[in-house]
């Protein structure tokens, strides 16, 4: 029952180094999300992947780059980490009714660019 | 863009104490979601609401749909230490042009000191 599974749990980049978080889910769902949270801010959404081979932009794209790289698995790209990019990165996914059953969360990418 | 409003945005609980925070919009939705954040961990659904009016309970924890569609209610009854952590909100509107949920920006519920 693993879920929404995020890798790595704790990352720290200097600024312009580049990196990937990776999310895979084993739950067949059809669409997955990138979120960014910030104190105060709730949950942004970065990115997002409606079905296998689409992508969409979210409220806060702009530096970052995703893949769907299969159903199982929606990667979160970093080209040039800057310091405003330190959060706590969260992968989700749903199945068929979009959100109307919930997302499922993975436990978070706790990133710190320095 | 279409925004929740959560309040309030912290609070500070006494082991016993009922807890109440709402989230409202000026925009109608017709799916409201209530998820817990435990600390270091990701958000965890609490409740799903439907029906405008519906009333749902988990345990000591009753959620509402406002009758409105606008706005939803979290009460949680006798709390206790294991309540601490942020609340968040969702919606959404299933079936229409917004797929997506769109979430509050969270109650962040404390020990008192």
């Amino acid at each position: 029952n693993a879920g929404v599974t995020q890798t790595p749990k704790f990352q720290v980049l200097k600024t312009g180094q580049s990196m990937t978080l990776q999310c895979a889910q084993d739950m067949n769902h059809n669409s997955m999300y990138w979120y960014r949270q910030d104190p105060g801010m709730g949950l942004r959404l970065i990115y997002y992947s409606a079905s296998e081979g689409t992508t969409d932009k979210g409220e806060v794209p702009n530096g970052y780059n995703v893949s769907r790289l299969n159903k199982r698995e929606f990667s979160l790209r970093l080209e040039s980490a800057a310091p405003s990019q330190t959060s706590v990165y969260f992968c989700a996914s749903t199945g068929q009714g979009g959100g109307l059953y919930g997302y499922t969360f993975g436990s978070g990418t706790r990133l710190t660019v320095v | 863009g279409q925004q929740l409003n959560q309040s309030p945005q912290s609070m500070f609980i006494q082991e016993g104490e009922d807890v109440s925070m709402n989230c409202t919009s000026s925009s109608i939705f017709n799916t409201w979601l209530w998820y817990k954040q435990d600390p270091g961990e990701g958000p965890v659904l609490l409740i799903a609401l439907y029906k405008a009016g519906e009333l749902t309970s988990n345990g000591r924890l009753t959620a509402q749909f406002g009758i409105t569609r606008k706005d939803s209610f979290l009460n949680i009854s006798a709390s206790i230490p294991s309540d601490v952590g942020i609340y968040f909100c969702a919606a959404m509107n299933y079936g229409g042009s917004q797929g997506n949920l769109i979430f509050g920006k969270g109650t962040k519920l404390s020990v008192k000191p």
